[in-house]
């Protein structure tokens, strides 16, 4: 079936520092992928998405780029700032629902 | 559009209890989902429905859990007896009409601890 592989965390940052959190998936056919981002205290909210291969989603700095050929859809940040520390989801579109990572927690430090 | 609005938004109770969550969509979203979050299983989609109709209740974990969605503006989400290892946070996620793979639209979530 449909899956995805986040990698573990916490992954403790500096400010400024360049930031990349690994997802992998398993699937059949072309779903749409997705990184979702929970600030604390609140619910997921979609931080952007890819919806065909080689397409790059992009939002507030944040960068992914749908890869066919490694199943992969790496988030990636040129410099983090304290406020980017949350809780980081990579999803995989399903008909009608997402199906999620497990997450990965990013703490970023002045 | 005040969002999806869950309540209440924490939930303390014995074991034993009923519990019941419960969730408002956004307005014109029809499709609805409820998610649980631990830490050690991530995040689980429970059940969700279109137009009202539950589609795929398979990730209920037991009979103890029942949802329903009387009408296009409420859900709720029931656990009657509550155990400790129903401790977690339920979100209440929507969909906007005519969509598949747009993006889904979360709640504050609750909060539940059962004793």
């Amino acid at each position: 079936g449909n899956s995805v592989t986040q990698m573990e965390g916490p992954v403790t940052l500096s400010e400024e520092a360049f930031l990349t959190i690994n997802c992998t998936y398993t699937a059949t056919g072309y779903p749409s992928l997705f990184w979702y981002v929970q600030y604390p205290g609140e619910g997921l909210q979609l931080l952007l998405k890819a919806t065909k291969a080689d397409d790059k989603g992009s939002n507030k700095g944040f960068e992914a780029t749908y890869r066919k050929e490694t199943t992969s859809f790496h988030l990636e940040k040129g410099s983090v700032q304290v406020s980017d520390s949350a809780v980081y989801f990579c999803a995989l579109g399903g008909y009608n629902k997402l199906i999620f990572g497990a997450g990965t927690r990013l703490a970023v430090h002045p | 559009d005040a969002g999806v609005i869950q309540s209440p938004r924490h939930e303390v109770t014995e074991m034993g209890q009923e519990v019941t969550l419960r969730c408002k969509p956004i307005s014109g979203h029809n499709s609805l989902f409820w998610y649980r979050q631990t830490m050690m299983r991530g995040l689980e989609l429970l059940i969700y429905f279109n137009n009202n109709v539950p589609i795929d209740d398979s990730g209920m974990p037991e009979d103890r859990f029942s949802a329903k969605m009387p009408n296009a503006s409420f859900s709720t989400l029931k656990i009657q007896p509550s155990e400790p290892r129903d401790s977690a946070v339920y979100f209440c996620a929507c969909q906007s009409k005519g969509s598949t793979n747009e993006k889904l639209f979360f709640g504050s979530g609750t909060q539940l601890s059962v004793l």
